[in-house]
Order: C-alpha cells, then structure tokens, then sequence
C-alpha cells in the first residue's frame, strides 16, 4: 500500500541554524500538508500546498518557514533559523483530492533544537 | 474560536473489554470529522471519516457516531485488544471542496488496554 515517508526519522541542531524536512508524498495525490506537535500537545496545521503553491497557513508558519516542492515528488519544510521552540515532532500528509477527504500522514520526524 | 474538545483525557481498560470515547467540537463550518489513531512517536493514521449528512461509520471493531446537531461524536471499541493502546484522536476540518486544509486536532484520549 502506498504511504508518505519522512526524512530524516529524528533531527538534532542547534538554535539558529536552518533545517531541512523532506517528505515524499503518495504519488499522484494533489494536496500537501505540514503538521507539528510538541511533546504532550495536540497537532497543530502548518500549511497546505496545491499547484505549486501555498494554499493555507496558521498563525503558526511565519517568515522563519517555507516549503517547496523542488521535483514534483519531494515536498520540503524548511526552518530558517531554528528556535528552542521549534522543537517537535513534524508530520507530512498528502491527500488525493476530488471527492478524496482522506489525509495520509507520514511517520514524522523528531526535530530537537539544542 | 473553533475547538475540539475530547474525554477522558486518558482511560484504562482490560484486554476484551469495550469503551467509547466523546469528541464534542465548536467548528464552523463544518465540513467532517474524523478519528485518527496514533502510536506514541508515529503519524496519525486514519480510522473514520464522517460527513455532516452521515450519523455512524464503523472500521472492524471501531465505530463512530456523529450529532451534527448537538456537534458530537463518539469512537466505540469493542473487544479491545492490546494493540488497540494508543491515542485516539478527533480531528474536525472546517473546509468544504478540495483541500481539506487546516485540520483542528483534539487533544486526543490516551488508552491502554491490559492484559
């Protein structure tokens, strides 16, 4: 069965640098999606992305973040200079789309910023 | 403000045993819901989705139920199993069409189930 993966599974770095998260989305899907959480928190959205370009965004993805998708299979999160509170687990999710509602999420990857 | 609110907060229950878990949501508008389950340290993966027109949704031993009109749900499991230990998450996406962007997460009830 397809599935979203994540790279790398946990990513340690420290305060000020810049990070890179990679996702590989289910091929053919349309929809892309970053998700945090922190440690005991509930999920938070990020972004979404359709068409080469940003759809939605919280109050949450600010000027420190972005995304791309460099060639039409990666999907990235990139932090640019990392804060202690960046820390978190960071999910990726791809969706068909149509009359698809159904998000498929990837393991995540552990971010600690040190 | 749009939130979703679950209960209990954590809850134990023996191996066999059933129990159903509440999701109430103050999300508008309202597009669905869907409970998610998710292993310590993994992504969510997906149990059901409902939309407003649709009062119960089952996946094997889970069930969902969903009041559009009191903005409730509930995840019943039946015959826990051990690997059923895990957070149970009720997610609410307020968007109609395609995108189905900017989900709203409960916090999510923590179960272990004991032999």
């Amino acid at each position: 069965e397809p599935e979203v993966t994540q790279t790398p599974s946990h990513q340690v770095t420290q305060m000020g640098q810049e990070v890179i998260l990679r996702c590989v989305p289910i091929s053919n899907h349309l929809y892309f999606y970053w998700y945090r959480q922190i440690l005991g928190q509930k999920v938070e959205f990020l972004v979404s992305f359709y068409n080469n370009e940003i759809s939605e965004k919280s109050e949450i993805f600010d000027d420190q973040f972005s995304v791309e998708r460099p060639d039409g299979s990666n999907f990235t999160l990139k932090i640019r200079s990392t804060k202690l509170e960046d820390s978190a687990m960071y999910f990726c999710a791809s969706l068909a789309g149509g009359y698809s509602y159904e998000q498929y999420f990837g393991p995540g990857t552990r971010l600690t910023v040190t | 403000k749009n939130q979703v609110e679950q209960s209990p907060q954590s809850l134990i229950i023996l191996e066999g045993k059933n129990c159903t878990l509440q999701c109430n949501y103050t999300v508008s508008p309202f597009s669905n819901l869907r409970w998610y389950k998710q292993d310590t340290g993994r992504g969510p993966v997906s149990l059901t989705i409902m939309t407003f027109s649709e009062n119960t949704k089952s996946n094997g031993r889970y069930t969902a139920t969903l009041d559009a009109d009191t903005k409730q749900s509930s995840l019943h499991i039946t015959a826990s199993q051990l690997s059923d230990s895990a957070s149970y998450i009720c997610v609410v996406s307020g968007v109609e069409g395609g995108s189905q962007g900017n989900l709203i997460f409960g916090k999510g009830t923590k179960l272990s189930v004991k032999p």
